[in-house]
């Protein structure tokens, strides 16, 4: 298996634009989380899904962040307008219930908003 | 991908000796504790985790201590490694075992 994956690792955009983050599950997993990482305030949960559906979105900063599981193998993050205090990584992980809720974690997309 | 946290605590440690990483977790709910490790350049990795029913738990080269008392937690690597040179995270469960709580790392430097 791949793991998770994630795109774009890199994104740079300037401040107002939109910014969409992808990710891909492992195949078979059931839950689906997007976390972000910054030296202030460290590694926080967003929001995750369970079999496509958003359980828990009391993470997410504001309004303008929005998170979508169209399906299983795929999700989205998506920020707009983007702010530069927005920089940061951003990780998308997953995990099984049949696995120990083992959560696997992607290599992270870096933004950067000037 | 990449790794953040520049300022974090560091443990420094010569290579073959054995490493010790200490966490303070907040919720005395909390009944699930993971330990992650962090590469540069990598997202964090899952490396062992210990329920609120058990003081030990052991893996291949490490050793989670969990003392509810205190909400303290411990991870011990034997033998330390170059390839352990990474930050390492304390995560503790909030409603069920898909919500973390993630603690602010430890940076582990290995010296040779």
């Amino acid at each position: 298996d791949a793991g998770v994956i994630q795109s774009p690792r890199h994104e740079v955009t300037e401040m107002g634009q939109e910014v969409t983050l992808r990710c891909k599950p492992i195949s078979g997993h059931d839950y689906l989380f997007w976390y972000r990482q910054t030296m202030m305030r460290g590694l926080e949960l967003l929001i995750y899904f369970n079999n496509n559906v958003p359980i828990d979105d009391s993470g997410m900063p504001e309004d303008r962040f929005s998170a979508k599981m169209p399906n299983a193998s795929f999700s989205t993050l998506k920020i707009q307008p983007s702010e530069p205090r927005d920089s940061a990584v951003y990780f998308c992980a997953s995990s099984s219930h049949r696995a120990n809720y083992e959560q696997y974690f992607g290599p992270g997309t870096r933004l950067t908003v000037t | 991908g990449e790794s953040v946290g520049l300022h974090l605590p560091t443990l420094s440690v010569q290579e073959g000796d054995n490493s010790i990483i200490n966490c303070a977790y907040s919720n005395s709910a909390s009944d699930y504790f993971i330990w992650y490790k962090q590469e540069s350049g990598k997202g964090p990795q899952f490396i062992i985790d210990i329920r609120s029913n058990m003081d030990k738990r052991q893996g291949q080269r490490v050793t989670v201590l969990l003392n509810k008392t205190v909400k303290h937690l411990s991870l011990q690597i034997a033998a330390t490694q170059p390839g352990d040179s990474a930050v390492y995270f304390c995560a503790e469960n909030i409603g069920g075992y898909n919500k973390l709580i993630f603690g602010a790392g430890t940076r582990l430097a290995v010296h040779p």
